[in-house]
């Protein structure tokens, strides 16, 4: 069972610069979930894939964040021009299925520290 | 707007104790509701789930009634163990957007 994976574990970066994660989800899952968690809450939607068509984002994304899924297989998340704010944990997410109640399986995230 | 409200923790309990973790959701629509647990050191997992009205999850002695009535989807087990010191997450979702609660941290002592 290779799960989720989600790499770097950790980032920590200077504000204003660029970040890129990386997703691998299990291998036959169509939808592909990101989410980002501070400290003390829960995961907050960021964004939704499903195969490689990006159909949902949240209206709290920024302009700063775009994600890709080019293939319908890994999926990256870029932050441009990084802020205070942006330091969390950045968790991914998949799930097998037509429909959204399908269970998800998590990686383990990356956690960003913003100098 | 959409949401969930779940009870605030943390929460400890001795070995063979009864828990209820309360749950409350708002959603325009029918939604599907959860429940993930984070083990500590590992990622989130689902514990449980429910798709309709008056469903009921279950999984590893834990359950929790969708109840529409109420917009209540509670979690409880009759006795707890040292290993299911965790953090709860309560969630739901409606069409392709997840809301989860804040969790709620167990901690369970012999």
């Amino acid at each position: 069972d290779t799960g989720v994976s989600q790499d770097p574990r950790h980032k920590i970066t200077k504000r204003g610069q660029n970040v890129t994660f990386r997703c691998d989800p299990i291998s036959e899952h169509n939808r592909l979930y990101w989410y980002r968690q501070t400290l003390g809450q829960g995961p907050e939607f960021l964004t939704y894939f499903q195969n490689e068509a990006q159909l949902e984002k949240s209206r709290l994304l920024s302009d700063r964040f775009s994600a890709e899924r080019p293939k319908g297989s890994f999926s990256t998340l870029e932050i441009q021009r990084t802020e205070q704010g942006d330091s969390a944990m950045y968790l991914c997410a998949s799930s097998l299925g037509d429909y959204s109640n399908q269970p998800q399986h998590f990686g383990d995230g990356t956690r960003l520290s913003i100098l | 707007g959409d949401s969930v409200t779940q009870m605030e923790g943390p929460v400890t309990l001795s070995e063979e104790a009864f828990l209820t973790i309360n749950c409350t959701y708002t959603a325009t629509g029918y939604p599907s509701l959860f429940w993930y647990v984070q083990y500590p050191g590992e990622g989130l997992q689902l514990l449980l789930k429910a798709t309709k009205a008056d469903d009921k999850g279950s999984n590893k002695g834990f359950e929790a009634t969708y109840r529409k009535e109420t917009t209540s989807f509670h979690l409880e087990k009759g006795s707890v163990q040292v290993s299911d010191s965790a953090v709860y997450f309560c969630a739901q979702n409606t069409g392709n957007q997840f809301y989860f609660g804040t969790g709620t941290s167990l901690t369970v002592i012999p």
